[in-house]
């Protein structure tokens, strides 16, 4: 079982529209989740970062994290067709008070449609 | 220099062949991972530095992949008789913090084709 897992999508939405993004993770110790944006050809970039339970907002992006459910999602308020992009969730996995690296899901890919 | 930059940009190469394949993080970051991202899938780990010892090589798929980052700065991941399989986008990342919540910054990557 891989041990970050998302929709590959894609997920088409239009412009304006709230796009919801969902991840599951299967390490319990994992502590630190990412929310990377990769446009087509080019490098991830980091739009969100959350650490706690609950929900993070940043402009027009909402970070929810559940750890219980081991559950972690992005939510994309007012959507523009630059948002289409592969969204990938990354968690850090491995024990606490040393160095871990991230692992990837493959990535859902959004289409805003004008 | 003010991103993570990576060299070459493409690189095309008969089976068989080596390759060397260049990255330089951002000034002063003290950790450095490469990453392997095939076609439709998210980047997959391969290797970490910090500083000049390589203290996770676990990602490596075979013996003919072999990183170095010698003086704690630049890095290199060479393939040795690349594979078909090898190709993939090369990810380098760079990153201040050695603590687990970090933020990594990429290059733009190697995309290598072995032919």
């Amino acid at each position: 079982q891989k041990e970050v897992e998302q929709n590959s999508g894609p997920l088409s939405v239009p412009e304006g529209a709230i796009a919801s993004l969902n991840c599951t993770y299967s390490d319990r110790v994992s502590q630190s989740f990412f929310w990377y944006r990769q446009y087509s050809g080019k490098s991830p970039e980091l739009i969100m970062s959350i650490y706690s339970n609950g929900d993070k907002e940043d402009g027009r992006f909402t970070a929810q994290l559940n750890k219980a459910s081991q559950y972690v999602s992005l939510l994309i308020r007012d959507s523009q067709p630059s948002d289409s992009a592969t969204y990938l969730c990354a968690v850090n996995i491995g024990a606490p008070g040393r160095y871990s690296t991230l692992t990837f899901g493959k990535g859902t890919m959004l289409l805003v449609s004008p | 220099g003010a991103g993570v930059s990576q060299s070459p940009r493409y690189k095309v190469a008969k089976r068989g062949q080596d390759v060397a394949l260049r990255c330089d993080p951002i000034s002063g970051h003290v950790s450095l991972f490469w990453y392997q991202q095939a076609l439709g899938q998210g980047p997959e780990f391969l290797t970490y530095f910090q500083n000049e010892a390589q203290l996770d090589k676990s990602g490596l798929p075979s013996d003919r992949f072999f990183a170095e980052r010698p003086e704690g700065s630049v890095s290199t991941l060479k393939i040795q008789r690349t594979q078909q399989e090898d190709s993939a986008v090369y990810l380098c990342a760079s990153s201040l913090s050695l603590l687990r919540e970090k933020e990594l910054f990429f290059g733009s990557g190697t995309q290598l084709s072995v032919l």
